[in-house]
């Protein structure tokens, strides 16, 4: 069964580094591109970043310089590093895998379940 | 620049269709799209693709009664025999080099 399962979520005070994962089963995480989503409450969702399956890794303005995507490919599991954290950092935090026919995007077609990151003093 | 604009809100009786549209910024109307359907407090789900000229292909386990339609610079997604359980947010979102982008979201309430 093709799953995402997220974890590393929690409650930080601002200025605070965390890392979320996002554990993958039943497809390879590097032979993919793969994206992280947030959703602040109450709001739609944000895309925050995303790394090809080459390694290429692109972000969201709201986050780069401070968030960082990263893989472990023994692992089948893909990170989200972040540091300096902010009050507006605040959201569920999705990974989701992007899929491809024949070289083009067809979107993010598998989603995990979220976890929930809160910034807060 | 890439945006998406869709509708705060849509409203249709059980039973009935609903036509949703996502509209690509100017210069962007040869983009294909994905739709997400977000019921709840759940995760988002794939629904389909669509691209510029409507063709589309639907995700696993996603009912015939959801369809996409395309024109010009506009992506409709179409639920026919709505179910209570099609209240949601729906999503549409693109993609460029190194660039994701979400419309606002249209929350949809099944009366």
């Amino acid at each position: 069964e093709v799953q995402l399962v997220e974890s590393g979520g929690g409650l930080i005070q601002p200025g605070g580094s965390l890392r979320l994962s996002c554990a993958a089963s039943g497809f390879t995480v590097s032979s993919n591109y793969m994206s992280w989503v947030r959703q602040a409450p109450g709001k739609g969702l944000e895309w925050v970043s995303v790394i090809y399956s080459g390694g290429s890794t692109y972000y969201a303005d709201s986050v780069k310089g401070r968030f960082t995507i990263s893989r472990d490919n023994s692992k089948n599991t893909l990170y989200l590093q972040m540091n300096t954290l902010r009050v507006e950092d605040t959201a569920v935090y999705y990974c989701a895998r992007e899929v491809a026919v024949a070289g083009m995007l067809r979107g993010m077609d598998v989603w995990g379940q979220g976890t929930t990151v809160t910034v807060s003093s | 620049q890439l945006v998406l604009t869709q509708s705060p809100s849509a409203s249709a009786s059980l039973g009935a269709s609903v036509k949703l549209t996502c509209t690509l910024s100017s210069g962007h109307s040869g983009y294909a799209i994905a739709w997400h359907q977000q019921q709840p407090e759940k995760g988002p789900r794939y629904l389909m693709n669509l691209n510029s000229d409507g063709s589309h292909s639907k995700g696993d386990g996603i009912p015939d009664r959801f369809s996409g339609s395309s024109s010009g610079a506009e992506r409709y997604l179409t639920i026919s025999s709505l179910q209570s359980e099609d209240e949601a947010d729906y999503y549409c979102q693109t993609w460029g080099t190194g660039i994701r982008v979400f419309g606002g979201g249209t929350k949809l309430t099944v009366l």
